[in-house]
């Protein structure tokens, strides 16, 4: 099984900071890979797709990047709306599917 | 607009068993793969379980396989969750989610989900 692990595990930042999160992969995963928020109560939300397509209705400031097995999700400059959790999640081993463990972006 | 609609979850003792469902509308159900992923209390996303469009071919991570089966109805605009042998361990709230359609160029990833159903295992 591929294993995917998150960094950090949390973060503290303020509105208008430039935010990354890192997702590295146990093997190549090409570029399959996605990233999801989730708010509390609330079921997750498609972000990025295929390492760096944004989906539609997402706000630009959301960015992705990476291949292999190193990956980033970059949030530009932070939105109160944005304080949440993130998970990324590989396609590679389709239709075997891992998540990662999730990164909460707090105040 | 997709709309994903769980239901089913619930109380059950250790190796009870719950059906869960899920109903999608706003989208030709028959054309996408069908997950359903849970998150148990405070934890992380776990993918649980998908079917094929056409029901041909399904997969379960190694926790739940020889326990759950997973199926569909296209004519209802169904997906389906039989939990047996249920454990402690599979406590979560369980939510429905559309995968990919057609040739799943980048893979299964999942763009519509549900509200989720909570499903309590009691030891």
């Amino acid at each position: 099984d591929i294993q995917m692990t998150q960094s950090p595990s949390s973060l503290s930042a303020s509105v208008g900071d430039r935010v990354t999160i890192t997702c590295r992969a146990s093997q190549s995963v090409n570029i399959y890979l996605n990233w999801y928020q989730q708010k509390p109560g609330k079921a997750p939300n498609l972000l990025i797709y295929a390492a760096s397509s944004l989906q539609s209705g997402v706000p630009s400031r959301f960015s992705g990047s990476g291949s292999g097995t190193d990956f980033t999700l970059t949030i530009s400059s932070l939105q109160p709306e944005d304080f949440a959790t993130y998970y990324c999640q590989q396609s590679y081993s389709t239709p075997a599917l891992t998540f990662g463990g999730g990164t909460k972006v707090e105040i | 607009e997709v709309q994903l609609v769980e239901s089913g979850g619930g109380l059950v003792q250790a190796g009870g068993s719950l059906r869960l469902s899920c109903t999608v509308s706003g989208s030709t159900f028959s054309d996408y793969w069908m997950n359903w992923v849970r998150q148990a209390p405070g934890k992380g996303l776990e993918w649980v379980a998908n079917i094929k469009q056409d029901g041909s071919e399904k997969y379960y991570v190694d926790s739940v396989k020889g326990r759950f089966t997973i199926s569909r109805d296209n004519a209802k605009n169904s997906l389906y969750l039989q939990m047996n042998s249920l454990r402690a361990e599979d406590t979560a709230v369980y939510y429905c989610a559309r995968g990919c359609g057609g040739g799943c160029s980048w893979g299964i990833f999942f763009d519509s989900w549900g509200q989720g159903t909570l499903v309590t295992v009691s030891s």
